[in-house]
Order: structure tokens, then C-alpha cells, then sequence
């Protein structure tokens, strides 16, 4: 059984281009989170999403920041116009029924501003 | 605020000998704590979860307990691939999301 998957695994981008981060959820988990980590902080949540909704959004910045769970296909985390500051690692994690289930994360997608 | 705190931040120990990690949490109508182990460059692997007080989980060499204010990661006898950052989160509250700690870096010398 794979596990979560994201693509890419490094990123880099010029300042003010865009960012695209995919999240592909383990075999039979409905529910996406997208966490941040920053150097030398925790792991930060950004917004919860299950099939065509999002659930939660309110560790998302509300400017530049967007996400989505299609129907078919990966969670998208959409970052327009970055910035040096979105450096960071992106996590997404899935689980099967959400609450206090177990949340299984993925590799990551480090992303760097130049 | 819903808050996690860890210690000690890092934790240097000789192999086999035992020791505990700490996480405290003030969250109100907790409904998990969860640990996880994170290594260099990589995603956080899911250890355990404890759903209420006085509940125990063990997995080889770690067992972790939970009280009504804080959770303990016990490492028994611990070997050089145990190094790594061991994560708590708490679940709860009327939140739909994980509130980490800044972890705490193992690091055991063989």
C-alpha cells in the first residue's frame, strides 16, 4: 500500500513567480491536511480539505495562498507570487475518516524562494 | 490558546541508556496526543496515539503514557538508529487540526 505521495520533492522559484505543491492521499483516506515547517520551528497547519471541500483554512494566509481536493486527481497547494519568507518545507498528510484519526505524512516538497 | 511544549530540546545519550522525552499540553477536551519520529529531510513517521489518561502504548523500544497535562516518550535502552526529532501533537478542542510541538533531537552515541 503506497503511502502519501508529493511532487515535487525540491522546488525552486524567483520571487513572484508561482509555486504548485500536489499531494497524492494513501489508498482509501478522503481526508488532506497541509502542514509548513519552518527552519528551526514546528510544524505548522495550514488547511484541512476533504473530496471538492475545504474543511478548515485558517492557518492559511489569506493573500497569495490557495488550496483544492478535486474530485479526480492530487490536493493542489497553490502559492501565487512568492516570496523569499515561503521558504520553507510543505507537508500533506491524509488520513482515512479525519478527527483525531491517525494523520500519515508524506516526504515533503522543500521549497526555495531565489 | 491551545499550546504544545517539548523537552528537552535535544537529548544526547549513550547507547542503552534509558531516558524520557516530554510533552506538555494545554488544550481544552483533548481527543488525542500524538507521536511521531522525524528524520533528516523527511516526512514525520506516525508512532502512537493515546486517547485518554492513564493509557500506555508500547512499539520496541518506546512506550509512551499520558496524563491529564503531559505525555512521556520512554526509551528503553535506546540504539544509535533511534537518533532522530520525536514530534507531539495534540488533537482537540473544537479545531479540526494538529498542534505540533518544536520537537525534541535525539541523538544516541554507539
Amino acid at each position: 500500500n503506497a503511502g502519501v505521495m508529493q511532487n515535487p520533492r525540491h522546488l525552486v522559484r524567483r520571487r513572484g513567480q508561482e509555486a504548485r505543491l500536489r499531494c497524492s492521499p494513501m489508498k482509501g483516506h478522503s481526508h488532506v491536511y497541509w502542514y509548513r515547517q519552518l527552519p528551526e520551528e514546528g510544524l505548522k497547519f495550514m488547511v484541512y480539505l476533504q473530496k471538492e471541500n475545504i474543511i478548515d483554512e485558517s492557518g492559511m494566509p489569506k493573500e497569495r495562498f490557495s488550496a483544492e481536493f478535486p474530485k479526480e486527481g492530487p490536493s493542489i497547494l497553490r502559492i501565487q507570487q512568492v516570496v523569499r519568507g515561503d521558504s520553507a518545507a510543505y507537508f500533506c498528510a491524509s488520513s482515512p475518516q479525519g478527527g483525531a484519526d491517525e494523520q500519515y505524512f508524506g516526504p515533503g516538497t522543500r521549497l526555495t524562494v531565489t | 490558546e491551545d499550546q504544545v511544549t517539548q523537552s528537552p530540546e535535544a537529548l544526547r545519550l549513550q547507547e542503552g541508556e534509558s531516558s524520557s522525552l516530554n510533552c506538555s499540553y494545554t488544550v481544552s477536551g483533548l481527543r488525542g496526543l500524538f507521536w511521531y519520529r522525524q528524520d533528516p529531510g523527511k516526512g514525520p513517521e506516525f508512532l502512537f496515539t493515546l486517547y485518554s489518561a492513564g493509557e500506555e502504548k508500547e512499539k520496541e523500544r518506546l512506550k509512551a503514557t499520558l496524563t491529564k497535562k503531559e505525555s512521556f516518550l520512554h526509551i528503553t535502552a535506546p540504539k544509535p538508529e533511534d537518533s532522530a526529532t520525536y514530534l507531539c501533537a495534540s488533537y482537540g478542542g473544537a479545531t479540526n487540526k494538529l498542534i505540533f510541538g518544536t520537537g525534541t533531537l535525539l541523538a544516541v552515541q554507539p
